[in-house]
């Protein structure tokens, strides 16, 4: 079946640091990547998606690339600030192009920024 | 509303009761989300609704748990004889299509003592 496996947290960094949250999936076919966010106290939000090997999927300063051969979707942005202190989902969704249902999730990341 | 909206936030009950956990969703969206989101263990897919049909229901984690839609909108998920293994956040998302994006509630957390 598939899977997703994303770092475990905490992670904490002073602002301004380098992030890397590695995720890696496991899934037949051609699935679509992506990163959902949620905010302390709020709902779940797409953060970016990729849904085809080699997209860069990039919002809010956070990009990851769709790596066919080695299954990853690393998130990474190059300078945190607090207000990104939050906890990060890595999904994915076994149909290519936007489809999003039946998303497998991967167990999430808190992040922690400091001032 | 302007998101989609879930009730109650917080539930606490006994072993052994049913209780209802309500989804509104976002206004126009055909598509229906359940999601569980268990301590250290990410989220888990319930079901979909497309309309008020529920074309796999495999998701759902045992026949105590039942879902329903209706008018193409609000949604129940309801779980009888609660266990505490069922103590979890359970999360409701829509969207226009099913090849849309999802938005997400906040989520009604529920405890089993």
């Amino acid at each position: 079946g598939n899977s997703v496996t994303q770092m475990e947290g905490p992670v904490t960094l002073s602002e301004e640091a380098f992030l890397t949250i590695n995720c890696t999936y496991t899934a037949t076919g051609y699935p679509s990547l992506f990163w959902y966010v949620q905010y302390p106290g709020e709902g779940l939000q797409l953060l970016l998606k990729a849904t085809k090997a080699d997209d860069k999927g990039s919002n809010k300063g956070f990009e990851a690339t769709y790596r066919k051969e080695t299954t990853s979707f690393h998130l990474e942005k190059g300078s945190v600030q607090v207000s990104d202190s939050a906890v990060y989902f890595c999904a994915l969704s076994p149909y290519s192009g936007a489809g999003s249902y039946q998303l497998t999730f991967g167990k999430g990341t808190k992040l922690s920024v400091i001032p | 509303g302007a998101g989609v909206s879930q009730s109650p936030s917080n539930k606490v009950t006994e072993k052994g009761k049913d209780v209802e956990l309500r989804c509104d969703p976002i206004s126009g969206h055909t598509a229906l989300y359940w999601y569980r989101q268990s301590l250290g263990q990410g989220l888990e897919f319930l079901i979909y609704f497309q309309g008020n049909s529920a074309p796999d229901k495999s998701g759902l984690p045992s026949d105590r748990f039942s879902a329903e839609r209706t008018g193409g909108s609000v949604s129940t998920l309801t779980i009888q004889r609660t266990q505490q293994e069922d103590s979890a956040v359970y999360l409701c998302a829509s969207s226009l299509t099913l090849s849309e994006k999802l938005f997400f509630g906040s989520g009604t957390q529920l405890s089993v003592l």
